[in-house]
C-alpha cells in the first residue's frame, strides 16, 4: 500500500467549475500535510498547507480530518490556468518523524473552455 | 532572493558512467533535501542534510548514490557506476529550518543509455 494515496486523474472540467481532489494518507504519525501543484516538467510548488480547522486561500479550500487520515483540496471557480497535477504531500514517513515529504503519485487537472 | 538552481537541466549518459548533480540552496537555507522521480511514480525523498551533516539517508537506494555537501553550502549527488533504473527527475529542495516549507529546484533529468 502506498504511503499516500490520491485520485487517479485527469480530471477534465469546464473553466468555472468546482473540482475536489481527495488524499489519504496511512501513517498516523504524520504532522503535517500540505498541497504542492507542479506544472508539466517543472518543479512542485507549495499551493497550501493543510490543518485540521481548515484553510482557505482565494479559490482553494484545504482540509484534513486526522481521525480518518483524509485530506482534501477543494477548487472554486477554476480557472484556464489551474491545469497542472496536485500532489498530496505529507510531512514523515513511514518511520513517522523527520522532515522528509512523503508525496502521492498526483492528480492532472485540465481545465477547459 | 534567488531560489533553488540545479545543473545540469539534462543529463544524458550511458550506462556505466558516472553522473554528478548539483544543487545550490537558496541562501542561508541550512536544510537540504535531494528527491527523485522515476517515470510513472511518485516524487521519492532520498536524504537530508542540515548544514553539512547528513540528517537523514534512508531513502538513499544503494552505495552507487553519494551525497556530499561540504562546508553546508551547495550539494552535489553522485551516482556511480549509473544504471538504467537511475533515469529520471533528481529534485533538490531546501528550507530555512526543519519545520519551514521546502522550495524546490527545477530539477534535473537524467537519462541513463
Amino acid at each position: 500500500r502506498k504511503e499516500v494515496e490520491q485520485d487517479p486523474g485527469p480530471f477534465n472540467v469546464p473553466e468555472g467549475a468546482t473540482v475536489a481532489f481527495n488524499c489519504t494518507y496511512s501513517n498516523s504519525a504524520s504532522q503535517s500535510f500540505f498541497w504542492y501543484r507542479q506544472d508539466c516538467r517543472k518543479e512542485p510548488k507549495l499551493l497550501m498547507s493543510v490543518y485540521s480547522s481548515g484553510n482557505e486561500d482565494g479559490r482553494f479550500t484545504a482540509q484534513l480530518n486526522r481521525a480518518s487520515q483524509y485530506i482534501s483540496l477543494l477548487i472554486r471557480d477554476s480557472k484556464l490556468s489551474d491545469s497542472a497535477t496536485y500532489l498530496c504531500v505529507v510531512k514523515g514517513g513511514i518511520t513517522g518523524g523527520g522532515n522528509k515529504l512523503t508525496f502521492g503519485t498526483g492528480t492532472q487537472l485540465k481545465v477547459e473552455l | 532572493e534567488a531560489g533553488v538552481t540545479q545543473f545540469p537541466s539534462h543529463s544524458v549518459i550511458e550506462k556505466g558512467q558516472t553522473v554528478t548533480l548539483r544543487c545550490d540552496p537558496i541562501s542561508g537555507h541550512d536544510n537540504l533535501y535531494w528527491y527523485r522521480r522515476v517515470m510513472g511514480k511518485e516524487i521519492k525523498f532520498l536524504l537530508h542534510f542540515v548544514k553539512e551533516s547528513k540528517q537523514d539517508e534512508s531513502g538513499m537506494p544503494n552505495n552507487r548514490f553519494l551525497a556530499e555537501r561540504t562546508g553546508g553550502t551547495y550539494s552535489t549527488l553522485k551516482v556511480q557506476p549509473a544504471e538504467l533504473e537511475d533515469s529520471g527527475v533528481y529534485f533538490c529542495a531546501s528550507s530555512s529550518q526543519g519545520g519551514q516549507p521546502q522550495h524546490f529546484g527545477d530539477g534535473t533529468r537524467l537519462s541513463i543509455l
